[in-house]
């Protein structure tokens, strides 16, 4: 079965790092796109970033670019999404998918998702 | 930036009616858009890609049409389980896939 598990819920306070993780299993890491959305609360959904772990290709959207940093560790297929200086405006939960890839549309599709983990940042 | 803007924001419709769901772009994205549903406490599911493809195992009461800028979503006949929040999501901007703000749709 293929299943995406993220790490628990965290409280922060502006200003301090975080890395949060999603561990896939039952399928090849490598060779999927993974990425990041954000859920800020009562809002809708945002795409936040993209690696494929086989060669660590990442991609950003320019929204998040320079406020998160994505990385993938195939040895132990965990993807993750860090930050090294916490905002308020982090607040949010952030869920993990697997890209995979609809040929006859040329699509990415988000197939399966991880559960969510909760971000809190607050003084 | 692709903008993705979505109507109405909330949707009331009786169960075994017919839902309608809007779906807007900025510019044109040709037939390059997907349907995702999201029930409260659990993450987004994938309903429909290429703006009319289901997906797998999704039931035949939903339906999605357009092209261009303008798409729309139908859920014919709907089922407790369908109350849910849904959004749009287009794909013709590798890799910015941006999604719309949502349309929640809920028990009248």
């Amino acid at each position: 079965e293929v299943q995406l598990v993220q790490s628990g819920a965290e409280v922060k306070k502006p200003g301090e790092s975080l890395k949060i993780s999603c561990k896939a299993s039952g399928y090849n890491f490598a060779k999927y796109w993974i990425g990041w959305v954000r859920q800020m609360p009562e809002k809708g959904l945002e795409w936040v970033a993209i690696i494929f772990p086989d060669d660590s290709d990442t991609r950003y959207s320019p929204s998040f670019q320079g406020q998160v940093t994505i990385s993938a560790d195939r040895s132990i297929t965990t993807a993750y999404l860090q930050w090294t200086s916490l905002k308020a405006s982090d607040t949010a939960i952030y869920y993990c998918a697997r890209l995979f890839y609809y040929a006859s549309a040329n699509y990415y599709g988000m197939d399966v998702w991880g559960q969510g983990t909760t971000v809190t940042v607050s003084s | 930036e692709i903008v993705m803007t979505q109507s109405p924001a909330t949707l009331s419709v009786s169960p075994g009616e017919r839902a309608t769901l809007s779906c807007r772009a900025s510019q044109s994205v040709n037939s390059n858009l997907a349907w995702y549903q999201q029930k409260p406490g659990q993450p987004p599911r994938l309903l429909i890609y290429a703006a009319s493809t289901r997906a797998t195992g999704l039931p035949a009461r939903f339906s999605g049409s357009g092209s261009g800028t303008e798409f729309t979503l139908i859920i014919s006949s709907l089922q407790s389980e369908d109350f849910a929040v849904y959004y749009c999501q287009q794909y013709n901007d590798w890799p910015l896939y941006t999604f719309g703000q949502g349309t929640k749709l809920e028990i009248k």
